[in-house]
């Protein structure tokens, strides 16, 4: 089946860093791929979409200048957390698609950030 | 406003019983669900889904059924297994907002007791 691999799975950085995360399909070309987030015990709440090729959409919330993200090809989306807080820690998970009918989206299995 | 609602943070389940998950929604538009299962510090993995044209769909010991009128459906596992302890998270989706946007609930947290 679709994989998607997300990297890396877990990553400390001190704040004011940036930290970059990698999401790729490994078998399937993404035309869409999108980032969420999770809070502990909470959804996960979509952050931004992004079609390979064009700019991001950003949900309501999310700063754009903060949340760089990157979709240069159709099998990688970058996103980088900009000089990083504390309370920019959590769980950042990505998802692909490969086309505009309803099928399940793939996730990745996750980054976790902590900034100290 | 949360468009996706999981009441139960929490269930519990004998082993070899079925297991019971509910979920509600709120915007009328959403025409596409899904359930997805999620171990800790895992990205969600895909279960089953149904279209809003359907009122039922199988796969397996898993059962989701759609209620349109109330705008709730369930997912049912039977007979539940250990495994099946994770966080399940019911999903929708909008025709037109593009590729799957999906709209997640917050979980229900399923243990299975042996």
């Amino acid at each position: 089946g679709a994989v998607v691999s997300q990297h890396p799975s877990w990553v400390i950085c001190k704040s004011g860093t940036s930290v970059k995360i990698e999401c790729r399909s490994l078998d399937f070309q993404a035309t869409t791929m999108f980032w969420y987030r999770q809070f502990p015990k909470q959804s996960l709440m979509l952050m931004a979409t992004s079609n390979e090729g064009s700019k991001a959409t950003y949900e309501q919330g999310v700063e754009k200048d903060k949340f760089l993200i990157n979709h240069a090809s159709l099998t990688l989306s970058t996103l980088t957390v900009t000089s990083a807080h504390p309370e920019d820690s959590s769980f950042y998970i990505c998802s692909a698609s490969g086309d505009r009918t309803h099928s399940p989206l793939h996730f990745g299995n996750g980054t976790r950030l902590t900034v100290t | 406003d949360q468009q996706v609602k999981q009441n139960s943070p929490s269930l519990s389940v004998q082993e070899g019983r079925i297991s019971i998950l509910n979920c509600d929604y709120t915007n009328s538009m959403f025409d596409y669900f899904l359930w997805y299962k999620k171990y800790p510090a895992e990205g969600p993995t895909f279960l089953i889904s149904i279209s809003s044209i359907k009122d039922k769909n199988e796969d397996g010991r898993f059962t989701v059924f759609l209620n349109k009128s109330a705008k709730h459906l369930s997912l049912h596992i039977v007979p539940s297994q250990p495994g099946d302890s994770a966080v399940y998270f019911c999903a929708a989706s909008a025709a037109g907002a593009g590729s799957y946007q999906l709209t997640f609930g917050k979980g229900t947290k399923l243990s299975v007791i042996p």
